[in-house]
């Protein structure tokens, strides 16, 4: 299975809105409504940011939200503060009943 | 509150197996709600899926991986294992635990990560 698409880096002044994509196929984001997000600082362990596409959890910053259209995936970020500069992945589930990574987005706050 | 935390060598010789174990506390591994999965994170490149296992044992795995992988689940001692054989540098990374809900994308929470590096 290839990895998902993401864009390698997006960069964004501090209190812009931000979005990055995350492009699949119909067989894996196109085909399910089971997209999360993930943000990873150095040295860390990723945390969920949004799931299910649409979907925040408790604790999460509603500056984040999630969306679809078709076979892509976007995550965007509003009022963007320097604490948002990381790394962001992806993930879909496939219809071969696993799981597949985007290639990952470094966001820099400018 | 569920924590994860792996744990096993550091280091790994070429050709051999990998083994890592992942222990759940704050919570019950037994559970159908979840699924307990494997991420790993190669040095400066991203996240890669292995694969996950439900507590009735059933696992999926990554296909380019699914001919030297296997997990396997204890509940009695509330951890489930990762097993990587016929290792290459190719498989040095740090390696998560996660646990993920059945019927949901989300993987949370996550196990701080162990790094493995195969080198002889």
């Amino acid at each position: 299975q290839s990895a998902l698409t993401q864009p390698a880096s997006v960069s964004g002044s501090p209190g812009q809105s931000i979005t990055i994509s995350c492009t699949g196929t119909s067989n894996d984001v196109g085909a399910y409504n089971y997209v999360s997000w993930y943000q990873q600082h150095p040295g860390k362990a990723p945390q969920v940011l949004i799931y299910d596409v649409t979907n925040r959890p408790s604790g999460v910053s509603d500056r984040f939200s999630g969306s679809k259209s078709g076979n892509t995936a976007s995550l965007t970020i509003s009022g963007l503060q320097a604490e948002d500069e990381g790394d962001y992945y992806c993930i879909s589930y496939t219809t071969s009943i696993t799981w597949v990574f985007g290639g990952g987005t470094k966001l820099t706050v400018l | 509150q569920l924590q994860l935390q792996e744990s096993g060598p550091g280091l790994v010789n070429p050709s051999e197996m990998l083994s890592l174990t992942c222990t759940v506390s704050g919570g019950s591994i037994a559970t159908n709600s979840y699924c307990w999965s494997w991420i790993r994170q190669a040095p400066g490149k991203g996240l890669e899926w292995i694969g996950h296992i439900y507590q009735s044992g059933s696992a999926y795995y990554n296909p380019s991986l699914r001919s030297r992988v296997a997990i396997v689940i204890d509940t009695s001692n509330n951890q489930f294992s990762l097993r990587l054989s016929s290792v290459t540098a190719a498989d040095t990374a740090v390696y998560f635990c996660a646990r993920q809900r059945a019927d949901s994308s989300v993987l949370d929470p996550w196990g701080q990560g162990t790094l493995v590096t195969v080198s002889s």
